[in-house]
């Protein structure tokens, strides 16, 4: 079966780091999205990762490899409107979307 | 986790035909769902929040009449492009909040729309 996997919740200080993670096992692989989502709100477009490596776009880096079905998604100098659901998709073989659980972000003082 | 599904997958029709997508949730009750378009690499545009029993809320700038939803039962939300053209070739992609927690969504895989 398909499946993706990131941590339920995730608690970090402002002005920090944190690293959120997801892996996955898919019928083939065309790519990798990260999404925000504040409460009540549509997710926001973060990073698509197709290939290997680190893409960095200001605070927020994401990483992928293929071939240990993992990617991260690096936020740096947290700040409290960072406070949400961080969702990691792939896009299969049939290039259907397959999407993790999300990871709720808490970021305290 | 709870499981949401979309029918068809892929659909491909000429210009001027209407299409049906459904959205259902296999393992709990949805009283709201919703429906987004995304274009490549995009953000997910929130098109519409269907809700059970009563006419669906359209976020500003979409047509109502162009894109038909019907929520009839606490499982199953359509979405129906009517008259297609090649512009609303997307992708599109419904949710629906865990009950009791409109913070916990669970995203179908979507629907690819080829309009020729």
């Amino acid at each position: 079966g398909q499946n993706i996997d990131q941590p339920t919740e995730m608690t970090a200080t402002e002005g920090a780091i944190v690293q959120i993670n997801c892996t996955y096992q898919t019928s083939g692989f065309n790519g990798l999205f990260w999404y925000q989502q504040h409460a009540g709100e549509a997710p926001t477009f973060l990073s698509y990762n197709v290939l290997d490596g680190l893409e960095e776009k200001g605070r927020f880096s994401s990483f992928l490899s293929r071939s240990k079905g993992y990617s991260y998604l690096l936020l740096k100098e947290l700040q409290m409107k960072d406070s949400a659901s961080y969702l990691c998709a792939v896009v299969d073989s049939n290039y259907q979307l397959i999407w993790g659980a999300g990871t709720k972000l808490i970021i305290k003082p | 986790g709870a499981v949401v599904s979309q029918h068809p997958s892929r659909v491909i029709c000429k210009s001027g035909t209407s299409v049906k997508i459904e959205c259902r949730s296999l393992d709990f009750q949805a009283t709201t769902m919703f429906w987004y378009r995304q274009f490549p690499k995009k953000s997910l545009m929130l098109m519409a929040t269907s809700n059970e029993g009563s006419k669906a809320t359209y976020e500003q700038g979409v047509e109502k009449d162009k894109f038909l939803i019907n929520h009839a039962s606490l499982t199953l939300s359509t979405l129906t492009v009517t008259s297609a053209h090649p512009e609303d070739s997307s992708f599109y992609i419904c949710s629906a909040p865990s009950s009791g927690d409109y913070n916990e969504q669970f995203f179908g895989p979507g629907t690819r729309l080829t309009v020729l």
